[in-house]
């Protein structure tokens, strides 16, 4: 089953916004990725963030992670057009879990 | 332009047909994957390599059948396909699979999208 599950939401902002997407998971982790997939494109590393961290930064993404609550939000800043893009967390789980199990997706448009 | 190259970018194929997916990689990589995605679906593991065995098959139907003939290279045949296999096929890699310690994010290929009539 899949590990890291979004909020089934589309996104459409206007440039400059922030843009906000959430993710819960069920299991304990050892990490939780973050990955972009613009149209027809393999998928792109964001940001990966381990359980012992609760915030991470990396140019204008900034996630956080809350194993209490098994979820995580990735923030993206100042959205620019070239952010239109699919945004996947993706969880390894802690325990006897060899896979990389994706959740379902965001859909975000950036509005020029 | 991704590190991980997936040949081709499209195919189309007949449901009696044999066709291959070609992925490399010269990243020095020990582990490959294959994932299917469908349309506005997250991926779905189906292989992985760990230092050229098959490590993982999450229940694949036979009509698809993985390679891994070097550490470089990772192939997918498929024979046999049905119209419900047309899906975006994608490669990825990763220095070492999870299991071995591995805390890295995996590197993906473009993808070839699969058409099978």
């Amino acid at each position: 089953s899949q590990q890291g599950e979004e909020d089934p939401q589309a996104l459409s902002i206007q440039e400059g916004e922030n843009a906000t997407m959430n993710c819960s998971y069920k299991t304990s982790i050892n990490n939780l990725q973050w990955y972009r997939q613009n149209s027809g494109r393999g998928l792109v590393h964001l940001i990966l963030i381990r359980s012992n961290e609760r915030e991470k930064h990396s140019g204008r993404l900034r996630v956080t992670l809350d194993t209490s609550k098994k979820s995580s939000s990735l923030l993206i800043t100042a959205s620019r057009a070239a952010d239109t893009a699919s945004y996947f967390c993706a969880t390894v789980a802690y325990y006897g879990n060899n896979r990389l199990a994706f959740g379902k997706g965001n859909q975000v448009v950036v509005i020029p | 332009d991704t590190e991980v190259t997936q040949t081709p970018k499209h195919l189309v194929m007949g449901m009696t047909n044999k066709k291959s997916l070609k992925c490399e990689q010269h990243m020095g990589h020990r582990a490959m994957y294959w994932y299917k995605q469908k349309a506005k679906k997250p991926p779905e593991l189906m292989f992985v390599y760990s230092y050229e065995k098959l490590s993982i098959n999450e229940s694949v139907p036979s009509r698809f059948s993985p390679e891994c003939p070097n550490s470089s290279l990772l192939n997918l045949h498929l024979h046999a396909l049905q119209p419900e296999d047309s899906a975006l096929y994608l490669c990825a890699s990763s220095p070492v699979t999870f299991d071995r310690g591995h805390n890295s994010p995996l590197h993906f290929g473009n993808g070839t999208r699969l058409t099978v009539t």
